[in-house]
């Protein structure tokens, strides 16, 4: 079975910085079946990525993901207010699981 | 418009049966899979299974394999999470949510939530 693991656990950052954040695979996975999303509290999780580095319509370009074989990153170029929320990653091949989590809290 | 609305929150006593629902809409329900995740006070997401309701394939991911039944009805395109016997750290909320193509895909659709509480 996949274990994803997010770093960092949390961090604090003001608006306007940029950040990145991890998700490390214990095996090689195909970037195809890796999956970024957002969630805030009392809310369901939004699709951010797909692919790896794929935007569903209507998410914002300064979200961006990249990465291959075990590691896989998530940049948000400026932060927004509104993208202060926990991140999780996801494989979705034929077996699925998810990270963690990485909680980005405003300084 | 891709919809899955879930049926509402539940309260039970451990040992007690349930089985909660997600209604879909706005797309073929019978080519995309979907599936279960559950998100435990305070933690993190957990994924717990899909199912094809074209032809009903199930995959479960082992921590949950036998701990919960996944099904569909394509005739009232509603997917269903049931438990045979609660315990009380079945207490969560539960998700559903479409995988975005017609194979192994990230949850592009999700329901709001059912928020099952076990206690006696």
């Amino acid at each position: 079975e996949i274990v994803l693991t997010q770093s960092p656990g949390s961090l604090s950052l003001s608006p306007g910085e940029r950040v990145t954040l991890s998700c490390r695979a214990s095996q090689s996975v195909s970037s195809t079946y890796l999956a970024w999303y957002q969630q805030k509290p009392g809310q369901a999780p939004r699709l951010l990525i797909y692919g790896a580095s794929s935007r569903p319509t209507g998410i914002p370009d300064r979200f961006s993901g990249s990465g291959s074989g075990t590691d896989f990153t998530l940049t948000i170029r400026r932060l927004e207010p509104e993208d202060f929320a926990v991140y999780y990653c996801q494989h979705y091949g034929s077996s699925q699981t998810f990270g963690q989590g990485t909680k980005v809290e405003i300084k | 418009e891709v919809q899955l609305v879930q049926s509402g929150t539940e309260v039970k006593k451990p040992e007690e049966s349930l089985k909660i629902s997600c209604t879909a809409s706005g797309y073929n329900f019978n080519t995309y899979w979907i599936g279960w995740v559950r998100q435990m006070p305070g933690k993190g997401l957990e994924w717990m299974g899909i199912i094809y309701p074209g032809d009903s394939d199930t995959k479960y991911s082992p921590s949950f394999q036998g701990q919960v039944t996944i099904s569909a009805d394509k005739s009232i395109t509603t997917a269903y999470l049931q438990w045979s016997s609660l315990k009380a750290s079945d207490t969560a909320m539960y998700y559903c949510a479409r995988q975005r193509g017609s194979g192994y895909s990230a949850f592009d659709s999700w329901g709001h939530g059912t928020l099952v509480t076990v206690s006696s």
